[in-house]
Formats: structure tokens, C-alpha cells, sequence
């Protein structure tokens, strides 16, 4: 069985400083990708970034960027230079090979709130 | 513009009735689902479709129904709305496969309301 853990439920941070989004996974599928989502106060889900676990780099888009410990089975979101916008709920999620069908398993979440 | 849409986007039902929450996608994806998501609990898999003609049970299937009425729609039926059942609903649709890039695109989600 597949499991997502984000232990942190909430978080402040300051305009313009960085911010890193605790994710760590368990599974015993031999290869997996791992998504953040975000997830503003309006509802929708937003795609952010993607990792694959034979993915060589840490993936980066834009001011997002993944840091990707495969022996540690941690994903970390880092978001740099924190705008207002970026206050949101935030999903790590997984899908496994063994997954049929693109399942998702995901995390709680973190809620971020990006102060002036 | 392409994308899933879901409909009803909100909905206060009474504890026994029944509803239908609707989702259709325009990006000819393959696999389709429903999630709930509820505070702490990040979203849990319901029902998914991984092709039309077929659906399989999730992680919480108990209380709901689903029909892939066809390639672009997959529905959700609550045939006996229990409190229980309170929360927000997101339909998504992917490609299919498990090694892909690409995530699921979601739809705007229905917040439903059982009293």
C-alpha cells in the first residue's frame, strides 16, 4: 500500500522568503512519480510540478522546485521569493507503477499563508 | 475552453435524498474519477473509470454509484445522502497509464451540504 505524509498542517511565512513543504512517501512499487497540487480559497486544483523517481534532477518550474531525496522517500515543494498568491493549500500526491490507471494517492495537505 | 466541468457546484440535500453529481471532459482522456476531500484527510479516491465501459471501487466507494455513460462523462450517484456524506466532491480526468507525466486535470468541485 501506497502513503503520503505531510506533518505540516499549517505555515506563515513572509513575503519574499522561501518556503519548503515537508512530503515523505512510502511504497514499494519500483517506480513512481510524485505532484504537488495547490490549492487556492477558491477551490480549484492546480498542477505544480512533477518528479519522477528515475528522474535524475530535482524537477524546478519556475519558482517551484522539487527536493527529491528517493533514500529518504522525501519530496519537498520549495517555493522561492513567496508572493500573497501563493497563500494556499498544498497536496502531495504519488502514483505508483503498480497503480493501475493513474491512481492518486495523496496527502493532507499543508496550508500556507503568505503574510506582508 | 477545454477542460472537465462538474455540475451542480453546490448542493444542501436533505439526510435519504438522492442526487446525481455530473462530470464531463472535452481533452479525450481515457480514465476518469471522484474524489472527496475533507479537512485533514487531503482527497480520497471514491470511484475511477480507467476506460469507458469500466469503473472500479476507490478507497471510500460505500454510499455512492457510478456510470461512464460514454467517454467524456462519469457520474456520481448518492442514492441516500447520509451526513456522513457531507464534503467537497472533485471529478478529474487523466490520460491513463501509470508512468506518465502529466496529472490529472481537475474540475471545480461540488460542495455538498447533507442535513
Amino acid at each position: 500500500a501506497q502513503k503520503i505524509t505531510q506533518t505540516q498542517p499549517g505555515m506563515f511565512v513572509q513575503e519574499k522568503e522561501a518556503v519548503t513543504l515537508d512530503c515523505t512517501y512510502d511504497t514499494s512499487d519500483p517506480s513512481y512519480g510524485l505532484f504537488w497540487y495547490k490549492q487556492p480559497s477558491s477551490g480549484e486544483m492546480i498542477f505544480l510540478i512533477y518528479q519522477g523517481s528515475y528522474d535524475q534532477q530535482n524537477a524546478t518550474e519556475g519558482r517551484y522546485s522539487l527536493n527529491f531525496q528517493k533514500a529518504r522517500k522525501s519530496a519537498n515543494l520549495v517555493i522561492s521569493a513567496s508572493q500573497l498568491g501563493d497563500s494556499a493549500m498544498y497536496f502531495c500526491a504519488m502514483r505508483g507503477s503498480t497503480d493501475s490507471w493513474g491512481k492518486f494517492q495523496f496527502g493532507a495537505g499543508t496550508q500556507v499563508v503568505v503574510t506582508p | 475552453n477545454a477542460g472537465v466541468t462538474q455540475t451542480p457546484k453546490f448542493q444542501v440535500l436533505k439526510t435519504g435524498q438522492s442526487m446525481t453529481l455530473q462530470c464531463a471532459q472535452d481533452m479525450n482522456h481515457n480514465s476518469m474519477y471522484w474524489y472527496r476531500q475533507d479537512p485533514g484527510m487531503g482527497l480520497r479516491l471514491i470511484y475511477y473509470s480507467a476506460s469507458e465501459g469500466t469503473t472500479d471501487k476507490g478507497e471510500v466507494p460505500n454510499g455512492y454509484n457510478v456510470s461512464r455513460l460514454n467517454k467524456r462523462e462519469f457520474s456520481l450517484r448518492l442514492e441516500s445522502a447520509a451526513p456522513s456524506q457531507t464534503s467537497v466532491y472533485f471529478c478529474a480526468s487523466s490520460v491513463g497509464g501509470t508512468l506518465r507525466r502529466d496529472g490529472y486535470t481537475f474540475g471545480s468541485g461540488t460542495r455538498l451540504t447533507v442535513v
